[in-house]
């Protein structure tokens, strides 16, 4: 089955740095990949996400790249604030027509430090 | 809209009573399914519906049971709570696949002891 692995598992970085979180997977037939942000207490909520038939999506502060030969994809946040820490979590599925069960990394705890 | 709504947020069990997590969504999205999350550990799926009446097995469904008699609601049944459920839950509605652009509650919090 599919497996993904996402890193840093915590990063810590200054108010107006860049933060960058990777994740890779195995399954070269998965074709989604959302990125979630999760408060403490709060459910995940989508952030951004980009399907196997694009490169780079941008929203705002947030991108994510995606290199289907490499098989990984990133997320990158610009200009980080305190209201960024949170823990990301990144997942790979394979959509329409596939298996609906997504795999999810580990995530990971980002820290902005103002 | 108030979204998806969970209930309860928080949860006692002794091992082997049965229970029933609500999941209630407002957006008319035919896609619902719920996820627990372990410490350390991503998300993972344990049931999901396709539609009223229509439901499927996740990674991790044993001792789960669910059921979609409105496209509204879609609540999860504990059959005989073990430790190993401790866990927080959560249900996610979507138009597209269980996983694609889905909206997730707050989460329900479970304790079996």
């Amino acid at each position: 089955g599919e497996n993904v692995e996402q890193h840093p598992s915590t990063l810590s970085v200054q108010e107006g740095d860049s933060a960058v979180i990777k994740c890779t997977y195995s399954d070269s037939a998965s074709n989604y990949f959302p990125w979630y942000k999760q408060e403490l207490g709060k459910g995940p909520q989508l952030i951004i996400d980009i399907r196997s038939n694009v490169g780079e999506k941008k929203d705002q502060r947030i991108a994510v790249t995606l290199n289907k030969t490499a098989k990984h994809f990133s997320l990158h946040i610009t200009e980080t604030q305190p209201e960024d820490s949170a823990v990301y979590f990144c997942a790979a599925s394979k959509g329409p027509g596939g298996s609906y069960i997504p795999t999810f990394g580990r995530g990971t705890s980002l820290i902005v430090h103002p | 809209n108030a979204g998806v709504t969970q209930t309860p947020k928080f949860q006692v069990l002794k091992t082997g009573q049965s229970m029933t997590l609500q999941c209630a969504q407002d957006m008319n999205h035919e896609y619902m399914s719920w996820y627990r999350q372990d410490p350390g550990m991503g998300l993972r799926l344990i049931h999901y519906s396709v539609g009223a009446g229509i439901t499927d097995q996740g990674e991790v469904p044993n001792g789960y049971n669910v059921s979609r008699s409105t496209t509204e609601d879609f609540p999860l049944r504990l059959l005989s709570a073990a430790p190993s459920q401790t866990s927080v839950y959560f249900c996610a509605s979507s138009d597209v696949t269980p996983i694609t652009e889905a909206f997730f509650g707050q989460g329900t919090r479970l304790t079996v002891v």
